[in-house]
């Protein structure tokens, strides 16, 4: 079926490394996507989003890649920090932003 | 505080009890939905409404669960009857408006735990 998938569960960088966290997603009608990050005992933040109809966009030290051809999202993250630990989940939007679809999410780990 | 408040951050119930979950969005946002998570997952969209009115309800279980969102106070996530399969964090977003390239804005959730 339809569904908003990740590559790595966990992923386990170090302090100062860019991190490079991946999405799959099915549906070639999703239009709208969102990462967000989620610490621990706290709701999802919002990120950066993308539209469809762009392939990149950048944020401060965020950038996000989407590639419709094989419909795949990733995140990176350029010198990640320890604050950057978190639950990292991408988002597609589906029905005309009624909701949102959400992938597994991976686990971002910062070694010192 | 500008962000969506839910309340209460932990409600502990006992199976056949009901449990109410508030929601307040962000100022100026008229649109909400909520969605559950369990432990490692991600989350599940629930049900969209606006002011009220319920807009999308295609993930909200048939029985047992409801919700509202009045035109005055929060918006109601009710669970009647609570079952231990009930226990998750359950989260609120909201959006200033509906369309495909609206963010929504998450509060930090409820954790419902069924004993």
């Amino acid at each position: 079926g339809e569904s908003v998938g990740l590559h790595l569960p966990t992923l386990s960088v170090q302090e100062g490394d860019n991190s490079i966290i991946n999405c799959a997603y099915s549906n070639s009608a999703s239009d709208y996507f969102i990462w967000y990050k989620q610490e621990s005992g706290k709701g999802p933040q919002f990120i950066i989003d993308i539209r469809s109809n762009m392939d990149k966009r950048q944020g401060q030290r965020v950038t996000v890649l989407l590639n419709k051809t094989v419909k795949h999202l990733s995140l990176q993250i350029a010198a990640t920090q320890p604050g950057d630990s978190a639950v990292y989940f991408c988002a597609e939007n589906r029905n005309y932003g009624q909701n949102f679809v959400f992938g597994p999410g991976t686990r971002l780990s910062v070694l010192p | 505080n500008a962000g969506v408040m839910q309340n209460p951050r932990h409600l502990v119930r006992r199976r056949g009890q009901e449990a109410r979950l508030r929601c307040s969005p962000m100022k100026g946002h008229s649109h909400v939905y909520w969605y559950r998570q369990l432990p490692e997952e991600g989350l599940k969209f629930m049900v969209y409404l606006q002011k009220e009115n319920i807009i999308d309800e295609s993930g909200m279980p048939k029985e047992r669960f409801s919700a509202e969102f009045p035109k005055e106070g929060p918006s109601i996530l009710r669970i009647q009857q609570v079952v231990r399969g009930d226990s998750a964090a359950y989260f609120c977003a909201s959006s200033r408006d509906r369309g495909p390239d609206q963010p929504q804005h998450f509060g930090d959730g409820t954790r419902l735990s069924i004993l």
